[in-house]
């Protein structure tokens, strides 16, 4: 069965980079079906796509968030990382990781989910 | 980018049919997905591709689409169900969630 683990810090300074890395057991990452894409949830809010990255390292962002945002693999570790600059209170959030199914050339929807890890953006 | 809007609360009774819907003008040429989140829990698949339905998710959960409104609809609502749901959608230029509905079941 397809597990996600997502890691990192759990605290954050403002204007640094946040940094997180999703482990992923019971599959192979270097499936030729699936993205694997980051979604997070401010705290009492509802969910925001961030990004996803192919095996290969092809990627989609979300426009609001591209500029700040980076998302890179390591098929040799199973795993995948998100990097999010110049953060701000805004960006505190539980953080999920998820496995992002292919349909056609599109990824599409996220099965199964990671159990999320909370950051918070704070001095 | 597109939005998708969902109505923030939906209640009903146990046993009864509880319909949420989920609107975008992308919906006739995409399909939708729905999520269900309980509590200080991960989301988890229940629809996906307007109306199919996982492995594992119970009967009850159906999905349906109409021109730019899709519709979760949990028939015999049981007490378990109470949770929010999130409607998604994706094209060439990336995934959309819904803003999210509360379903209470009183």
């Amino acid at each position: 069965q397809l597990q996600l683990q997502e890691s990192g810090p759990g605290l954050v300074k403002p204007s640094e980079t946040l940094s997180l890395t999703c482990t992923v057991s019971g599959g192979s990452i270097s499936s030729s079906s699936y993205y694997w894409g980051w979604i997070r949830q401010p705290p009492g809010k509802g969910l925001e796509w961030i990004g996803s990255i192919y095996y290969s390292g092809s990627t989609y962002y979300n426009p609001s968030l591209k500029s700040r945002v980076t998302i890179s693999v390591d098929t040799s570790k199973n795993q995948f990382s998100l990097k999010l600059s110049s953060v701000t209170a805004a960006d505190t959030a539980v953080y999920y990781c998820a496995r992002h199914r292919l349909d056609v050339v599109v990824p599409h929807w996220f099965d199964p989910w990671g159990q999320g890890t909370l950051v918070t953006v704070s001095s | 980018s597109y939005e998708l809007t969902q109505p923030p609360s939906v209640s009903v009774s146990p046993g009864q049919t509880a319909r949420i819907t989920c609107s975008g003008d992308a919906l006739p040429k995409q399909y939708a997905y729905w999520y269900q989140q309980k509590p200080g829990q991960a989301p988890v698949l229940v629809i996906y591709k307007d109306s199919e339905r996982p492995s594992g998710i119970p009967e009850r959960f159906s999905g349906s689409s109409s021109g730019t409104t899709v519709t979760l609809t949990i028939s015999g609502v049981q007490a378990e169900d109470e949770a929010d749901y999130y409607c998604q959608s994706a094209d060439s230029s990336g995934t959309v969630f819904g803003g999210g509905t509360k379903l209470t079941v009183l």
